[in-house]
């Protein structure tokens, strides 16, 4: 069983849909990351968290330390948000990774 | 701004052969890793480096072996291709060890051996 379980796998959604996508963990982490891959690969950094909530412009993260468990909100979807988004723990002085949740949003 | 760079976006090889994968960056950053991607699976660590001439295993380092010569530069070997090794492969960098603070990634090189 993976450490890390994102869902859904793939998700797709109307524009200007509100868009929730789900990570869950096993064990005791120090951070955790969400990341945004861009169809041609290129990787981008959206959140580091350890706590609480952050949020930047469209986007919104939380994490539930107790429950082990993060999510990743997009609000006011947009085509240009279609994406996989990756979820990624740090654990003591190891980083895992989920496999992604596919977003498609349509026009 | 590109920060991160790996040095081919598409590569084809055929089986044996010997090949080379370049990643640069430019933030001055101690720390670079190489990863793979595999579809189901995530992002699986390979080898990864906090300083010049120094090299960590990662999760999945058989048939790979990197070189860090100058700071700026971490390369992946992979001394004999196998289709087994066509895969994504991922360069990022980062000012502290994994995860502590924001991971920079290149755009990825998609590797076939045929």
């Amino acid at each position: 069983k993976n450490e890390v379980e994102q869902s859904p796998q793939n998700l797709t959604a109307q524009e200007g849909e509100f868009i929730t996508i789900n990570c869950s963990y096993s064990v005791g982490i120090s951070a955790l990351h969400w990341l945004q891959q861009h169809p041609g690969g290129g990787i981008v950094s959206l959140f580091m968290l350890s706590s609480g909530k952050k949020k930047h412009g469209r986007l919104i993260a939380t994490i539930n330390i107790q429950e082990k468990h993060s999510s990743l909100h997009i609000t006011a979807s947009h085509p240009r948000d279609s994406a996989v988004y990756i979820c990624a723990v740090r654990i003591n002085n190891d980083m895992r990774f989920g496999a992604g949740t596919r977003l498609t949003v349509k026009p | 701004d590109v920060k991160v760079t790996q040095s081919s976006r598409y590569l084809v090889k055929r089986t044996g052969e010997k090949v080379f994968l370049e990643c640069v960056q430019d933030m001055d950053h101690e720390n670079m890793f190489w990863y793979r991607q595999d579809p189901g699976l995530g992002l699986r660590l390979i080898y990864f480096s906090y300083d010049v001439k120094m090299k960590e295993k990662g999760d999945i380092p058989e048939g790979y072996s990197v070189s860090r010569e100058k700071k700026e530069r971490f390369s992946l070997i992979l001394e004999s291709a196998s289709t087994n090794q066509t895969s994504m492969y991922l360069c990022a960098s980062s000012f502290e060890g994994l995860g502590n603070t924001e991971a920079f990634f290149g755009q990825g090189t998609r590797l076939t051996v045929v």
